[in-house]
């Protein structure tokens, strides 16, 4: 079994669209992130989630919503998709605590043309 | 300034070379530093901790300076599996986020 799981994994959508990437983790962590790299392999925090609750929110673009329904779950939702959204944006999770492995899903490549 | 800083590279090195790749960071919160391991359109996965005193895993070294607030990993006897980017992580005090390097690419030729 995948322990972080994401849909879809790849997804091409036009400038103005609206989509969501589900994740889900099944390791029974506590916290939960969503990672975006983008074309220069840069892999920059998003959002943290522990337990339901937002933790960090790095200064993202009100257009991207994350969503956690409990804690295994972890959607991301991005509203009026721009060009320079595209990039892999991955979900992790791990055990709530500094220096605890964190465990990534395998990535969700998003194209907006 | 980055708040951690790799040498992209690439590193090209035969097979059986010895590579070492660095990295600073740049607050002194940090606590918490690892070497994680990005196959090419794949997810990063960890490599190893990265502990005070150094450490060892097989053909894998990690030292930690924090008085000089840097990193290293040192391969010895490269293989072709080797090859992949190599991402520096530290973890600021009291915070569970993971700030990462940009990845240090290395190419392990025959």
């Amino acid at each position: 079994d995948t322990a972080v799981s994401q849909t879809p994994k790849y997804l091409v959508t036009q400038m103005g669209n609206d989509k969501s990437i589900k994740c889900e983790q099944n390791l029974g962590h506590d916290t939960m992130y969503w990672y975006k790299q983008d074309s220069k392999k840069f892999l920059k925090i998003m959002f943290s989630y522990n337990n339901k609750e937002l933790i960090i929110n790095e200064t993202v673009p009100n257009r991207f919503s994350p969503k956690s329904p409990d804690k295994a779950h972890l959607n991301l939702h991005i509203n009026s998709l721009e060009l320079g959204d595209s990039a892999v944006y991955f979900c992790a999770s791990s055990q709530k605590g500094v220096g605890n492995t964190i465990y990534f899903g395998e990535g969700s490549w998003l194209t907006v043309v | 300034r980055k708040e951690v800083e790799q040498d992209p590279g690439p590193f090209n090195v035969p097979e059986g070379a010895t590579v070492a790749f660095n990295c600073t960071y740049s607050n002194s919160a940090s606590q918490s530093f690892f070497w994680y391991r990005q196959d090419c359109r794949k997810e990063p996965k960890l490599l190893m901790s990265v502990y005070s005193s150094g450490n060892e895993d097989g053909r894998f070294t990690a030292q930690l300076n924090r008085a000089s607030q840097y990193i290293s990993l040192l391969i010895r006897d490269s293989k072709l599996s080797d090859s992949a980017t190599y991402l520096c992580v530290v973890i600021v005090y009291n915070t569970d986020k993971l700030i990462f390097g940009t990845g240090t690419r290395l190419q392990v030729f025959p």
